[in-house]
């Protein structure tokens, strides 16, 4: 098993630009996570899908943020117009009931 | 809402020393309790799980048990190496997973 697959690892733009993180969950996993780690506020929620619907998205920090799961195998997370305060390192985890997660190695994204 | 409280970093420690993190959590229901760890670079890594009270999670060493008179999930580990050197991160799980603020371990030869 590859595990949770996220690309790219690293991600350097421009502000006002877009930008578009996508992970492949593992395989049979029916629950998908977003989070964002930051050194000031750690590990944020930001939103969960169960089957490929999203459940809570309470923790997208506002409209610039858009997650979406077409199907069981790949979701993305867009940011648009990014702003330099958007840089963190982004991680999707996927889980199946309620086993623990398993977390990808991350994108970090730089807004310049 | 559920939340994890841990105590806070960072955690500087001699090889071979005994190694206690504290984490306590307030829940409405019975949630699940993991130990993650994540090293410099990397996403999170599950350490170990306890899923009702009085269990005992465990793995490469280190061990928790879910106290739920004490509300509390400390980790332990009675010989640390330099290998252990990451940040630690409590965590509840009721619907979604709820993550404490991260503890940073640092283990010195």
């Amino acid at each position: 098993d590859a595990g949770v697959i996220q690309s790219p690892r690293h991600e350097v733009t421009e502000m006002g630009q877009e930008v578009t993180l996508r992970c492949k969950p593992i395989s049979g996993h029916n629950s998908l996570f977003w989070y964002r780690q930051t050194m000031m506020r750690g590990l944020e929620l930001l939103i969960y899908f169960n089957n490929n619907v999203p459940i809570d998205d309470s923790g997208m920090p506002e409209d610039r943020f858009s997650a979406k799961m077409p199907n069981a195998s790949f979701s993305t997370l867009k940011i648009q117009p990014s702003e330099p305060r958007d840089s963190a390192v982004y991680f999707c985890a996927s889980s199946l009931g309620w086993k623990g997660y398993t977390f990808g190695s991350g994108t970090r994204l730089t807004v310049v | 809402g559920d939340s994890v409280t841990q105590m806070e970093g960072p955690v500087t420690l001699s090889e071979e020393a005994f190694l206690t993190i504290n984490c306590t959590y307030t829940a409405t229901g019975y949630p699940s309790l993991f130990w993650y760890v994540q090293y410099p670079g990397e996403g999170l890594q599950l350490l170990l799980k306890a899923t009702k009270a009085d269990d005992k999670g465990s793995n490469k060493g280190f061990e928790a048990t879910y106290r739920k008179e004490t509300t509390s999930f400390h980790l332990e580990k009675g010989s640390v190496q330099v290998s252990d050197s990451a940040v630690y991160f409590c965590a509840l799980r009721d619907n979604d997973m709820r993550f404490g603020a991260g503890t940073r371990l640092t283990v010195k030869p």
